[in-house]
């Protein structure tokens, strides 16, 4: 089945412990994009990728990192992660930016404390 | 202001009834149109898609474009119970970098 996974599904942490969330994809798509959802502000694009070691900001990238080591996988990275960051995260892949529907994830309820 | 206006809602409808959304959108080198559900704690889910003007239809949904008027809608006939969730427009083209820009979303309610 073609698919994004995403783990952890819920994450509880504290201010400053660094966490990593995963995003693996099996459809073989170049693009691939974190997103933030809170009520009232919608989607929210984070980082993006290309493809392998070609990543570049979104719109609201402060605070967090990314990698694309691998072209199935994209993490996403909050070194110290803080309270102004809890959201739900998702991931999500395409063939090419922007031009075919997008494949998301389930997604990363994230609760930093 | 926003490039993508959604109306949040909620719109609440009985079963069977007409489902009319719609977004309207400021930039005119989008190109291609989409819109995806969403239900509670999932993430969006494709349900159309579309290039330029004109419509789309794909069993009960039915998108529409109007560049001219820079006006999206989305139509879901026989509405079920089911259909109840977020809907999220989104669009793209080449000369607006292909960044993918959402609308809002707005709350489905489909009431039996």
């Amino acid at each position: 089945e073609a698919q994004v996974t995403q783990n952890p599904r819920y994450l509880i942490t504290v201010t400053g412990k660094k966490l990593t969330v995963t995003c693996s994809q099996n459809m073989n798509h170049e693009y691939m994009s974190w997103y933030r959802q809170d009520p009232g502000l919608g989607l929210r694009q984070i980082y993006y990728s290309m493809n392998v070691e070609v990543t570049d900001k979104g719109d609201v990238p402060e605070g967090y990192k990314v990698s694309r080591k691998e072209k199935r996988n994209f993490p996403l990275i909050l070194e110290s992660p803080s309270p102004n960051q809890t959201s739900l995260y998702f991931c999500a892949s395409s063939p090419v930016r922007g031009l075919y529907g997008y494949t998301f994830g389930s997604g990363t309820r994230l609760t930093v404390v | 202001q926003k490039e993508v206006e959604q109306d949040p809602g909620p719109l609440s409808v009985p079963e069977g009834a007409i489902v009319s959304l719609n977004c309207t959108y400021s930039n005119s080198a989008f190109q291609y149109f989409m819109w995806y559900r969403q239900y509670s704690r999932k993430g969006p889910e494709l349900l159309m898609y579309t290039y330029s003007s004109g419509n789309k239809e794909d069993g009960r949904f039915t998108a529409q474009v109007d560049k001219s008027s820079k006006y999206i809608s989305l139509f879901i006939r026989d509405s079920q119970p089911s259909d109840s969730a977020t809907y999220l427009c989104a669009m793209s083209g080449e000369a607006a970098g292909n960044k993918l820009t959402f609308g809002g979303g707005t709350r489905v309610l489909v009431k039996p």
